[in-house]
C-alpha cells in the first residue's frame, strides 16, 4: 500500500525549461512534504519542503506546491541546468509532522538534455 | 560541520554470515533513523531512536536485524544470519530534535551472495 505515488519514472526536459515533477499521496494524516534529490551513490539531499499550511513554497530555482483537497504536490525547477539531472523522491513524515521517519514515493528519474 | 557518515561503504558477504553496519549521526542530532532502498524501490523506513532509545521499529523486517545506539551516539545494524533479499542498500540519516527535516549518509550497499 503505497502511500506516497510517484507516477512517472523518468522524465526528460530540455535544459532552460522548466521540469515538472508530480507526486500523489492518500494520506490525510500527512501535514509536512519534502523533495529529496539523489545522485548515483550518493544519499538524498534535502531540497525543499512545504507545510500544509501553505500551498507554495519558493527557494531560488525551487518552487514547490501542494493542493491539499487533490492531495496531489508538485516540484517546479525553472530554469532546469545539466546539474539537476538526478532522481527526486517526494516523502512525508510518517504521521503527520514532526521528527517520524519519512515514507517515500518510488522516485522519478529527471534527465536534463543539453 | 561533518555530514552523517556511514561504513562501510560496501559489504558483499554470504548468505548465512553476519554483517553489521555503522552510522555516525550529525553531532546533536537526538533523531537517528534507518532506511533501506531494495534495487529500484522506494526507500524504505526501518527503525527510529531518539537518543538512545528505539521510538519506532515498525519497519524492521524480521528478527534477523538488530539495531543498537548505545549512548546515543553513533548506530550499529546487525544482520544475522543475511539472506539473499537483504541485499540493497541501507541508508542512515539524523535530525534535530523536533524537525521533519533528515540528512542522510552515503549509503551502505550490501550484496548477499
Amino acid at each position: 500500500d503505497q502511500q506516497v505515488k510517484q507516477n512517472s519514472p523518468s522524465l526528460s526536459v530540455q535544459e532552460g525549461r522548466i521540469s515538472i515533477l508530480n507526486c500523489d499521496y492518500t494520506n490525510s494524516m500527512f501535514d509536512y512534504f519534502l523533495w529529496y534529490k539523489k545522485y548515483p551513490a550518493e544519499g538524498p539531499t534535502f531540497l525543499i519542503s512545504i507545510s500544509s499550511i501553505k500551498d507554495k513554497n519558493e527557494d531560488g530555482r525551487f518552487t514547490v506546491f501542494l493542493n491539499k483537497s487533490a492531495k496531489h504536490l508538485s516540484l517546479h525547477i525553472v530554469p532546469s541546468q545539466p546539474g539537476d539531472s538526478a532522481v527526486y523522491f517526494c516523502a512525508a513524515p510518517k504521521s503527520g509532522g514532526g521528527a517520524d521517519g519519512l515514507t517515500f514515493g518510488k522516485g522519478t528519474h529527471l534527465i536534463i538534455q543539453p | 560541520e561533518a555530514g552523517v557518515t556511514q561504513f562501510p561503504s560496501h559489504s558483499v558477504i554470504e548468505k548465512g554470515q553476519t554483517v553489521t553496519l555503522r552510522c555516525d549521526p550529525i553531532s546533536g542530532h537526538d533523531n537517528l533513523y534507518w532506511y533501506r532502498r531494495v534495487m529500484g524501490k522506494e526507500i524504505k523506513f526501518l527503525l527510529h531512536f531518539v537518543k538512545e532509545s528505539k521510538q519506532d521499529e515498525s519497519g524492521m523486517p524480521n528478527n534477523r536485524f538488530l539495531a543498537e545506539r548505545t549512548g546515543g551516539t553513533y548506530s550499529t545494524l546487525k544482520v544475522q544470519p543475511a539472506e539473499l533479499e537483504d541485499s540493497g542498500v541501507y541508508f542512515c540519516a539524523s535530525s534535530l530534535q523536533d524537525g521533519p527535516v533528515a540528512f542522510f549518509g552515503q549509503g551502505t550497499r550490501l550484496t548477499v551472495v
